[in-house]
């Protein structure tokens, strides 16, 4: 089963609004958990990467103002993507290293109108 | 720094065929080697991984990888092909093992053909 999940799986929003997608790890507890985007037929980007009770760490170009990353409990982390444009709209996935290996979530596919 | 090749996006084979996924890496200190599969709509699955030991190394699904330092290569293979292997493959690097350092190569669609 699943070890890593995220919700929801799809969200449409008008432009302008903001979106929050949680990454929960299952049955572990997950200091780091990282957030990925990726584009139609390209690979995954890594956007950033959340610690638990401290801020995350973004990676070169990408806005921290504009992808409001928390990690609040070791479970739970969660991106929020504010005042949301059509360029936003992608695939974003998480993933949460446990016993050597990277789980990842099933990903949230985000469409800005 | 570290980077990785996959060498065609697409792939097609006819069920039962042989699959072969081409991935080249570099980099400068002793590398770890993933291949993942990814299918629509979903996230990425591990499928073996390469850290140290045996250059043969075998997967989940039938699949297997073989690390080959002088070549800096590690392809994907598996001996007959199944529809429901049709699906996304990327292979990964990370220099250091270190997860937040796992570079993406840019993925193979492979497509069987039944």
């Amino acid at each position: 089963g699943a070890v890593v999940s995220q919700h929801p799986s799809w969200v449409i929003c008008k432009s302008g609004t903001s979106v929050k997608i949680e990454c929960r790890s299952l049955d572990f507890q997950a200091t780091t958990m990282f957030w990925y985007r990726q584009f139609p037929k390209q690979s995954l980007m890594l956007m950033a990467t959340s610690n638990e009770g401290s801020k995350a760490t973004y990676e070169q170009g990408v806005e921290k103002d504009k992808f409001l990353i928390n990690h609040a409990s070791l479970t739970l982390s969660t991106l929020t993507v504010t005042s949301a444009h059509p360029e936003d709209s992608s695939f974003y996935i998480c993933s949460a290293p446990r016993t050597g290996e990277l789980f990842f979530g099933e990903g949230s596919r985000l469409t800005v109108l | 720094a570290q980077s990785v090749t996959q060498l065609g996006s697409h792939v097609s084979v006819s069920e039962g065929a042989l699959v072969l996924l081409r991935c080249n890496y570099s980099s400068s200190v002793p590398p770890y080697l993933f291949w993942y599969v990814q299918y629509p709509n979903q996230g990425l699955q591990l499928l073996l991984k390469y850290t140290t030991g045996a250059t043969l190394v075998k997967g989940i699904n039938g699949f297997e990888a073989e690390f080959k330092k002088s070549e800096t290569s590690f392809h994907l293979t598996k001996p007959s092909a199944h529809m429901s292997d049709a699906a996304e493959y990327f292979c990964a690097v990370s220099a250091s093992g270190g997860y937040q350092k796992v570079t993406f190569g840019i993925g193979t669609k492979l497509q069987v053909i039944p």
